[in-house]
């Protein structure tokens, strides 16, 4: 089945540093997505990409797909306290459903 | 987030009971989805649904059994062949069953088994 290799599992950044999360796919992708999932909460949904090569930004949140539309990357400027919590890309898998990958777990020290 | 139920938040069962989670969601959301997830660890999917009356099993549906009379409806029953029962399961909808869709989460059920 389709493989999604998350990396880092885990991110330990002062506030106000910046942190970035790959999603890498052994397949080519139609479509990612970006879910965020607060401590002890449940995922939600943060952005869809489609383009090869877009890059899509949500005030310090920066998301691009690939060129070859294998990997993506979310990126954040300036981490806040705020930013705390496992952010897991989501790719579209055989029989119509979305896989997830095994997260980036972010934690931000004052 | 909103939209969809989930109940109880914590669940505790004995070991070889089978244990029904319920999943309610007033989206009209054709599609619904069953997750688990352990500590420390991505979402692993169990069942889906794409539309009334049909689903399909996931990765590790083994142990588990679902229905999907209603639309708004999709419960999740871990029954006594499921070896390793203790989990957070989660819940969720989307407005198609394509896999490009948004998906919405449910709140969770945090399920030990004693």
């Amino acid at each position: 089945g389709q493989q999604v290799m998350q990396i880092p599992q885990y991110q330990h950044v002062q506030e106000g540093e910046d942190f970035t999360t790959y999603c890498n796919s052994s397949t080519t992708l139609s479509n990612i997505q970006w879910y965020k999932q607060r401590p002890g909460g449940h995922p939600v949904f943060l952005i869809q990409l489609v383009k090869s090569g877009e890059v899509k930004k949500q005030k310090r949140l920066t998301f691009q797909f690939g060129e070859a539309k294998k990997n993506s990357s979310l990126h954040i400027t300036a981490t806040q306290t705020t930013d705390v919590g496992t952010y897991f890309c989501a790719l579209t898998g055989g029989g119509n459903k979305l896989t997830f990958g095994t997260g980036t777990q972010l934690k931000v020290e004052l | 987030d909103g939209g969809i139920t989930q109940s109880p938040k914590y669940l505790f069962r004995k070991e070889g009971q089978n244990v029904t989670l319920s999943c309610e969601q007033n989206l009209n959301h054709d599609a619904m989805y069953w997750y688990r997830q352990d500590p420390g660890q991505g979402l692993r999917l169990i069942y889906y649904s794409q539309i009334v009356n049909d689903f399909q099993k996931g990765d590790i549906a083994e142990g588990y059994s679902v229905s999907r009379e209603k639309k708004e409806s999709f419960p999740l029953t871990v029954t006594s062949a499921q070896k390793n029962p203790t989990a957070f399961y989660l819940c969720a909808s989307s407005r198609a069953g394509d896999g490009t869709d948004t998906q919405y989460f449910g709140p969770g059920t945090r399920l030990t088994v004693l």
